[in-house]
């Protein structure tokens, strides 16, 4: 059973960091692309960033684009991303998802929310 | 960036009834794009790729047409459980990958 489970949400000021982890099982880690989609409350899905399967590839959507840096860990079946200088308009669900194109799996989601 | 242009924003259809759900791109995204279903506090999930290929293990109720700019996601026989919302992507022009805002599948 393919399974990715997102850790590392919670809550932080405006101008903090966090890192967010995907810990995945199940499947061929390295074999795949690998993307983060957040998903402000009651609001619909915003792509945030994809990494190629050896990491040499990295794309980011523009409004997190030199704050937030996927990467990952193929040794460890691991995705990671590195939120800093949040601000109020991250507060979402974070999901890690295989793939980036069509997105099959995903995780949960955890909840990061930027308030003072 | 391509923008995704769902339609209705809400949708109210009776159990055993059919659904047509639409989305339009803002410039042809060819045939790549999916369908998402999500509930409320679940993740999405991928029902149909490709404009019209579906997932496996996805009913076959659920059929996705079109292409280019215009695409259709049609639910043949509303059942309880399909009762969500529902998104499509676009992967054409990527990055980024871009979503529609969502259309609402609710009981009449």
């Amino acid at each position: 059973e393919v399974q990715l489970v997102e850790s590392g949400g919670g809550l932080v000021q405006p101008g903090g960091s966090l890192r967010l982890s995907c810990a995945v099982s199940g499947l061929t880690f390295s074999n795949f692309w690998m993307s983060w989609v957040r998903q402000a409350p009651g609001k619909g899905l915003e792509w945030v960033a994809s990494i190629n399967q050896d990491g040499s590839a990295k794309y980011h959507v523009d409004s997190v684009k030199g704050r937030f840096t996927i990467s990952r860990d193929n040794a460890k079946d691991s995705l990671y991303l590195q939120m800093n200088s949040l601000r109020a308009e991250d507060t979402a669900v974070y999901y890690c998802a295989r793939g980036h194109h069509g997105l099959e799996y995903w995780g949960r989601g955890t909840l990061v929310t930027v308030s003072s | 960036e391509i923008v995704m242009t769902q339609s209705p924003a809400t949708l109210s259809v009776s159990p055993g009834e059919r659904a047509t759900l639409s989305c339009r791109a803002s410039q042809s995204v060819n045939s790549n794009l999916a369908w998402y279903q999500q509930k409320p506090g679940q993740a999405p999930r991928l029902l149909i790729y490709g404009a019209s290929t579906r997932v496996t293990g996805i009913p076959a109720r659920f059929s996705g047409s079109g292409s280019g700019t215009e695409f259709t996601l049609t639910i043949s026989s509303l059942q309880s459980e399909d009762f969500a919302v529902y998104y499509c992507q676009q992967y054409n022009n990527w990055p980024p990958t871009t979503f529609g805002q969502g259309t609402r599948l609710e009981i009449e």
